[in-house]
């Protein structure tokens, strides 16, 4: 079946506009996760939903980042009035269960965040 | 608060060797863990899960354990093949959260 998918795959933006990034989990997936890679890091945590409910935003850097999944599915993560330091890779993850579960968490591709 | 370290930060082997990673964690109160493998400028991929509850998991040449109390997980890969060269990330989420930690990762190198 099809894995996470994530759009765009690349967005370049300028310095002060703000920026849409999708993520469609696998099909029936309750949790969702959002992080964002540093390149020669590993993925940093930004924010989880369990189905629609944003549990855990504890990650999200500033008041510019929100994200929102509003039918439990897609989610979409917002940077507004974008700056040079949000270039990065933003990753988008799912896993089956809700947070009692085993949680095994399956990556998308990620979208390659350049602002200018 | 949650730090997952991952010595060495790089290792070259020939093929055929079978190798260990480290993965180390500053707060035993985990709920589970997870290694993953990233090849260069691709997404993750997962490799195994252990649940808090778990000492080992095993998936072909892939065997990870989990000591909690000592903040350790190690993932072995035996016979190391040229196709095994990637980076490799493990991930804590701890009890009672959501946040998952990830390491800086390993890079690894199998030379044909």
């Amino acid at each position: 079946g099809a894995g996470v998918s994530q759009s765009p795959r690349y967005k370049v933006t300028k310095r002060g506009q703000d920026v849409a990034l999708r993520c469609d989990p696998i099909s029936g997936h309750v949790s969702l996760y959002w992080y964002r890679q540093a390149l020669g890091q590993g993925p940093e945590f930004l924010t989880y939903f369990n189905y629609e409910a944003q549990q855990d935003k504890s990650g999200l850097p500033n008041d510019r980042f929100s994200a929102e999944r509003p039918e439990g599915s897609i989610s979409t993560l917002t940077i507004q009035r974008t700056e040079q330091r949000d270039s990065a890779m933003y990753r988008c993850a799912s896993s089956l269960f809700g947070p009692g579960g085993d949680n095994e968490q399956f990556f998308g591709p990620g979208t390659r965040l350049t602002v200018l | 608060k949650q730090e997952v370290t991952q010595i060495p930060a790089a290792l070259s082997v020939p093929e055929g060797e079978n190798l260990v990673l480290n993965c180390s964690f500053t707060d035993s109160a985990i709920y589970n863990l997870q290694w993953f493998r990233q090849d260069p400028g691709k997404g993750l991929t997962s490799l195994l899960l252990i649940q808090s509850s778990q000492r080992e998991q095993t998936s072909g040449r892939l065997n990870a354990s989990l000591d909690k109390s000592s903040g350790r997980s190690t993932l072995y890969i035996a016979a190391s093949q040229p196709g095994d060269s990637a980076t490799y990330l493990c991930a804590v989420r701890n009890t009672g959260g959501f946040k998952t930690i990830f390491g800086a990762g390993t890079r690894l190198f199998v030379k044909a």
